[in-house]
């Protein structure tokens, strides 16, 4: 069964450009998150889908981030503009939701690194 | 959230067990210890979870104390594939997202 997937793995932008992550989760999986990972931090959450809702996006910077999951399977994330501080890896992670008497575990999928210069 | 306090490295040989230590003074009675581990340039995986007792699967241990105020990864034989940086993780339900913190470094010595 494949895993979670992102595009791109790399990005190099410049600041002022616009940017945009695409993740698809594992089939079934109708919790999807968005994390953002800066060098030798821990990830930190963005926002939180159940299917198409977008049910915690506190974390989301909605000036310059917007995400969307608009069929509650695949989701995007974009940033427009981009700035500097926006350089880091990008995460995206499913889980299947408890109905179906799920530990609760996250896959994660390898991250898009993005570089704004 | 309650806070987790790990130690921000740790070395190991290969072939030798390892302990890698969790504090979580403030845990309440609903929170799951759930431990993670990121390989270099992969997302975190899952390695292990518990509430209350001692739990095994193939990757890993995970030996919680009485108290439940602190507990322990164990790989039993660490491999050089086993050189990741792991989280140690207190989450409320299956539900709630994780909240990472800044982990600890394993690193492993051929």
């Amino acid at each position: 069964e494949a895993g979670v997937v992102q595009s791109p793995r790399y990005k190099i932008i410049e600041k002022k450009q616009p940017v945009a992550f695409w993740c698809n989760p594992i089939s079934g999986h109708n919790t999807l998150y968005w994390y953002r990972q800066n060098l030798g931090q821990g990830p930190e959450l963005l926002i939180r889908y159940e299917n198409e809702e977008a049910v915690d996006d506190s974390q989301l910077p909605k000036d310059r981030f917007s995400a969307e999951r608009l069929k509650g399977v695949d989701s995007t994330l974009k940033i427009q503009p981009a700035e500097l501080g926006d350089s880091a890896v990008y995460l995206c992670a499913s889980k299947i939701g408890l109905a179906g008497g799920s530990t609760g575990e996250l896959f994660f999928g390898e991250g898009s690194r993005l570089t704004v210069l | 959230d309650a806070k987790t306090t790990q130690p921000n490295s740790m070395e190991s040989n290969e072939e030798e067990p390892v302990h890698l230590p969790c504090n979580h003074s403030t845990i309440s009675g609903t929170d799951y210890i759930h431990w993670y581990r990121q390989l270099p340039s992969q997302g975190p995986e899952y390695v292990i979870h518990g509430l209350t007792s001692n739990v095994n699967n193939r990757m890993a241990s995970l030996a919680i104390a009485e108290d439940r105020k602190s507990s322990t990864l164990i790989l039993h034989r660490a491999t050089l594939r086993d050189a990741a940086v792991y989280y140690c993780i207190l989450r409320r339900s299956g539900n709630t997202p994780l909240v990472f913190g800044k982990g600890t470094r394993l690193s492993v010595i051929a």
